[in-house]
């Protein structure tokens, strides 16, 4: 079955280091993002990306890094410079075409900063 | 800028009452409107959707109808049971470009 494949589903990281959070999707859906929430919060933008090797910053960009060298991957860095980093971060993707897009989400991937 | 406002929680139900969780949205044009439903530990799942004025998407006894007259998006369910407990997101895609924008979700429990 086609679908979303985030890993870990769970990370504890020590302060000041880096920690790659993986998404990787069989659906050949052209466009994926990330998404951070916090408890009791909505999902807030980080990064997306619309086609290989280009990608635009979301609503809080700012600590976070990623790459799309491949259409079914889209792996997000949480760097030392993200001041607050431990929160649930979901990985999505869309087909890309105009009309009745939905956005099929992958099981998420809980970082706790120790 | 575009946005979606939705009731606030926690919304908390005895089984098999009736259940609305409002929506209003702030678009230019004409969005596409989406019930997200988020189950403890997991990820997004898709529970509706509705493209167009006066459509209505339903699954699973949840129903919302796209009401541009007053940009809202109402999700409703007549007798709720214990397994919908779970915190609701409406959200909209806009006709141009692949932008969406989430509320802040509605946590719900319901109680036996």
């Amino acid at each position: 079955d086609g679908g979303i494949t985030q890993s870990p589903k769970y990370l504890f990281r020590k302060e000041g280091q880096n920690v790659t959070l993986s998404c990787e999707q069989n659906l050949n859906h052209d466009a994926m993002y990330w998404y951070r929430q916090d408890p009791g919060q909505g999902l807030r933008l980080i990064y997306y990306s619309q086609i290989v090797n280009d990608f635009q910053k979301g609503d809080i960009a700012e600590g976070y890094s990623v790459s799309r060298e491949k259409k079914e991957s889209f792996p997000l860095t949480v760097t030392s410079a993200q001041k607050n980093p431990t929160a649930f971060y979901l990985c999505a993707s869309l087909l890309g075409h105009s009309g009745a897009n939905v956005l099929t989400f992958g099981a998420g991937s809980r970082l706790t900063v120790l | 800028g575009d946005s979606v406002t939705q009731m606030e929680g926690p919304v908390t139900l005895s089984e098999e009452a009736f259940l609305t969780i409002n929506c209003t949205y702030t678009a230019t044009g004409y969005p596409s409107l989406f019930w997200y439903v988020q189950y403890p530990g997991e990820g997004l799942q898709l529970l509706l959707k509705a493209t167009k004025a006066d459509d209505k998407g339903s699954n699973k006894g949840f129903e919302a109808t796209y009401r541009k007259e007053t940009t809202s998006f109402h999700l409703e369910k007549g007798s709720v049971q214990v397994s919908d407990s779970a915190v609701y997101f409406c959200a909209l895609l806009k006709n141009t470009g692949n932008q969406f924008y989430f509320g802040t979700g509605t946590s719900l429990t319901v109680i036996p």
